[in-house]
């Protein structure tokens, strides 16, 4: 049973458009939600997280979106660079557990110059 | 500040042997998180540990065990190995237990033959 999920496995965008990436999760009991981005033969890097408190957190050109009712959440590059060309993880946890974390299973994207 | 550090990071063992991997997490940080990562699952959780102690455990089978000593160097053990052990291993560390922000090392890709 895949609590979280990325439907697009991957997604092309030109340099300097938004890059637009989903999520949907199942499970009620999850109140914070993370992105991470992972280079190949690296760990995956903390990018942006937001509680379930929130609708929105923005970080840079990082902004994540969050939809309760939806139970879904959207990650938002404005503008998009070549070096954001990797694998995007969303991820989520109840706050009772702690450090662990649901994860999705990734949208590659490629950003063209 | 270092980063966390992961070894061996490669490894290639006989189907019935068993491993155990290394992790040294950030200075200072007291929790350590693994993760297995496959083509097929995805990442998904195997443990935590906290000042010594599973905090959190995954639905992994009872072969793979972990364990954290009083510097949060943490070390994960897998026996009896199977060829669908061969993964991508990855540990995570962050200061407190409900950090949720965790950072991780660059893996230990394990192959069983």
């Amino acid at each position: 049973d895949q609590q979280v999920k990325q439907n697009s496995p991957s997604l092309s965008v030109q340099e300097g458009r938004i890059s637009i990436l989903n999520c949907d999760y199942t499970n009620s009991m999850f109140d914070y939600f993370l992105w991470y981005k992972k280079y190949p033969a690296e760990g995956p890097t903390f990018l942006i997280s937001i509680s379930s408190i929130k609708d929105k957190n923005e970080d840079g050109r990082f902004t994540v979106f969050l939809n309760k009712s939806a139970k879904h959440l959207s990650l938002h590059i404005v503008p998009s660079q070549p070096g954001d060309s990797a694998v995007y993880f969303c991820a989520a946890t109840p706050r009772a557990a702690g450090n662990k974390l649901t994860f999705g299973g990734g949208t590659r994207v490629l950003v063209k110059p | 500040k270092a980063g966390v550090t992961q070894t061996p990071r490669y490894l290639i063992k006989t189907r019935g042997q068993q491993v155990t991997l290394s992790c040294s997490p950030i200075s200072g940080h007291r929790s350590v998180s693994w993760y297995q990562q496959t083509p097929g699952q995805g990442l998904q959780f195997l443990f935590e540990y906290f000042s010594e102690t599973q905090r959190n455990k995954g639905n992994f089978p009872g072969r793979f065990s972990g364990r954290q000593f009083s510097n949060s160097r943490s070390e994960m053990n897998v026996s009896t190995l199977e060829l669908g052990d061969s993964a991508l291993y990855l540990c995570a560390s962050s200061y407190g237990t409900s950090d949720y922000e965790q950072y991780f090392g660059p893996g230990t890709r394990l192959t069983v033959t």
